[in-house]
């Protein structure tokens, strides 16, 4: 398996634009994560999904903030419209949250980081 | 809500010393995990910890989960520069359907 893969692995927008950052999980995990790192605020959850389903999206800063998951092998995650304040490297992860917490082990992508000018 | 507080932030040592990192919280988790992060990467996991009271060791790492199964530290013995970089805890909580959060991390350099 390839792993978690993310795309774009950059972006560049300017103030305003509408980003839409996208992941593929690894095949047969029923978890999937997204998370926003910073400096300031370290490694932070926005929204997960458990077999397709978002779970808790409290984590997601704003309304201009919207995440989906159409189907097992693809999520994305929507800003729009995009600010300067949401320049981050975002994450995504996918884990298979079995009957037994030793087997939860979260695989992460390579990130998108996101500047907004 | 639930966090992850971990300490100290920042830490630069020189090789050959041993280091602890900690990990605290005022909730329960279902389990404890320690992950590490290289520049321009994602986190990888280490190890995960789920017994009250449990101990694992990885080489010269010494993982622990507290008794009340709230905290977890992280010992580093004899640290080597290959050991530098980022290290998280994250915390799972198994009946919100697998929430996984993680701590602010501590920034490890140690200097030949």
């Amino acid at each position: 398996d390839a792993g978690v893969i993310q795309s774009p692995r950059h972006e560049v927008t300017e103030m305003g634009q509408e980003v839409t950052l996208r992941c593929k999980p690894i095949s047969g995990h029923n978890s999937l994560f997204w998370y926003r790192q910073t400096m300031m605020r370290g490694l932070e959850l926005l929204i997960y999904f458990n077999n397709n389903v978002p779970i808790d999206d409290s984590g997601m800063p704003e309304d201009r903030f919207s995440a989906k998951m159409p189907n097992a092998s693809f999520s994305t995650l929507k800003i729009q419209p995009s600010e300067p304040r949401d320049s981050a490297v975002y994450f995504c992860a996918s884990s298979l949250i079995g009957r037994l917490p030793m087997n939860t082990e979260a695989f992460f992508g390579q990130g998108t980081r996101l500047t907004v000018v | 809500t639930q966090l992850l507080e971990q300490s100290p932030q920042f830490l630069s040592i020189q090789e050959g010393e041993n280091l602890t990192v900690y990990c605290n919280s005022s909730s329960v988790f279902s389990s404890l995990q320690w992950y590490r992060q290289e520049p321009g990467e994602g986190p990888v996991l280490l190890v995960t910890v789920v017994t009250g009271g449990e101990v694992k060791k990885l080489k010269r790492l010494t993982f622990q989960f507290g008794d009340a199964r709230k905290d977890s530290s992280l010992h580093i013995t004899a640290a080597q520069p290959g050991d530098t970089g980022l290290y998280l805890c994250a915390g799972l909580t198994y009946n919100q359907g697998g929430k996984l959060i993680f701590g602010q991390g501590t920034e490890l350099s140690v200097k030949p």
